[in-house]
């Protein structure tokens, strides 16, 4: 079963900390992904990356960054966080060119920033 | 680019009624349809998908329908239970092999014993 891993489920910053959300997937997937949802806004994307040191912006890059160093670990990075930013942040990983282009993802990251 | 829009955003049924939510995109070129549901405090998961190859697809209570001519597909949910109680997305692919997938906003469905 493919598992996508998020390393914290909660966690609260202070505005203007810098803050790493983590992304782990063991089924040696090229395809990653980083949404925040929203109420009423349903997923928006972030940032993604198809591959090693690959990286795209999403449609909401605006104050984050992203690291892919390693093909099985996705980050997500907050150079300064503002209260704007909290949120649901999850991580999706897909197999490249898999029949089925699904998602699998992880099972999120509730982020608050006071 | 794609867009995808999905109604209703709220959903309220009866137990052992059918519920249905519609998709509506815009890229003809969108090739595959994922339907995910998110229950309460849960990751998404993907519950059933179709090809723009195929008009309908069903997996016991569970059944999408495609209409590639007017771009829409639906998910049919019939004799539903309490635990169907969730959020539900649609999501359409953009073409290519490495197309990401565009999601609708969410269609909340609560079942009501």
């Amino acid at each position: 079963d493919v598992k996508v891993t998020q390393s914290s489920r909660y966690l609260v910053k202070r505005t203007g900390e810098k803050v790493f959300l983590e992304c782990v997937q063991d089924m040696d997937h090229e395809n990653m992904f980083w949404y925040r949802q929203d109420p009423g806004l349903g997923l928006r994307l972030i940032y993604f990356s198809y591959d090693v040191k690959m990286k795209e912006k999403g449609d909401i890059p605006e104050g984050y960054s992203v690291s892919r160093e390693k093909k099985e670990r996705f980050s997500l990075i907050l150079e300064s966080a503002s209260t704007n930013q909290t949120s649901m942040y999850l991580c999706a990983s897909r197999l490249q060119g898999a029949p089925n282009y699904g998602y699998t993802f992880g099972s999120g990251t509730r982020l608050t920033v006071v | 680019g794609e867009n995808v829009e999905q109604h209703p955003s709220t959903l309220s049924v009866q137990e052992g009624d059918s519920a249905v939510i519609k998709c509506t995109y815009s890229d003809s070129a969108s090739n595959y349809f994922p339907w995910y549901k998110q229950e309460l405090g849960k990751r998404p998961q993907l519950i059933i998908d179709i090809r723009s190859n195929v008009g309908e697809k069903k997996d016991q209570r569970i059944a999408v329908t495609l209409n590639k001519t007017a771009k829409h597909f639906s998910l049919h949910i019939t004799e539903t239970q309490p635990e169907d109680s969730a959020v539900y997305f649609c999501a359409a692919k953009v073409g290519g092999s490495q197309g990401n997938l565009i999601f609708g906003k969410g269609t909340k469905l609560s079942v009501k014993p």
